[in-house]
């Protein structure tokens, strides 16, 4: 596509469910970030791909929050048993190559909210 | 790790006069500097990016200016237009490695017509 695809744009889960945000990354684009951002607040790191391989995962706030990327493309982020402060716009971000030159993209996001 | 502090939080300007976002960070590995709008519900689109080597770049009424030494760098956007209302972002990363960016806390920018 075109853009950063990302669905669902808005999620109203029960604390306790199981939520899965999806993210389709700008075609050929080998980097895959994801992000969370706060109300009023600027978007904070949670973990990047390159390909299928989940090379940094320093963000990711607990072990509820779990990403994949199984075939280098598509990219999945699920958050178990969720809590309150977990609400948040979730934004993914692809880039072509990792390293320097490259413009990194961002989707609209996934506005959770946790009721 | 990084640590990007911007101000002001909020800045209303007149239709056509200049606005001026600063931002500081705090690891001087950091090379590079992209600014982002955010417009309501949707999310941060690239404006502008400088790279450590250069001190100044402009893109019509967007210029990004950046002092390494003092470890700062600021947008400057001249004849403002009541579109440009939106959120600000800045950011630093280290260019080359896994490109995470460190975002600063945002401008609320409001053009009064």
């Amino acid at each position: 596509g075109a853009g950063v695809s990302q669905s669902p744009r808005y999620k109203v889960a029960k604390r306790g469910q199981d939520v899965a945000l999806r993210c389709d990354p700008i075609s050929g684009h080998v980097s895959l970030f994801w992000y969370q951002q706060a109300l009023g607040q600027g978007p904070e790191f949670l973990t990047y791909f390159q390909n299928e391989a989940q090379l940094d995962k320093s963000g990711l706030p607990s072990d509820r929050f779990f990403a994949e990327r199984p075939e280098g493309s598509v990219s999945t982020l699920k958050i178990q048993r969720t809590q309150q402060e977990d609400s948040a716009v979730y934004l993914c971000a692809s880039s072509r190559v990792q390293g320097s030159g490259n413009t990194i993209y961002f989707g609209e996001g996934s506005w959770l909210t946790v009721v | 790790g990084e640590n990007v502090e911007q101000h002001p939080s909020t800045l209303s300007v007149q239709e056509g006069d200049s606005a001026v976002i600063k931002c500081t960070y705090s690891d001087s590995a950091s090379n590079y500097f992209p600014w982002y709008k955010q417009e309501l519900g949707k999310g941060p689109q690239l404006i502008i990016d400088i790279r450590s080597n250069v001190g100044e770049k402009k893109d019509q009424r967007i210029a990004v200016t950046l002092n390494k030494t003092a470890k700062h760098f600021s947008l400057h956007i001249t004849e403002t237009q009541p579109e440009d209302s939106a959120v600000y972002f800045c950011a630093a990363a280290i260019s080359g490695s896994a490109r995470q960016l460190t975002f600063g806390s945002g401008t609320q920018l409001t053009v009064l017509p």
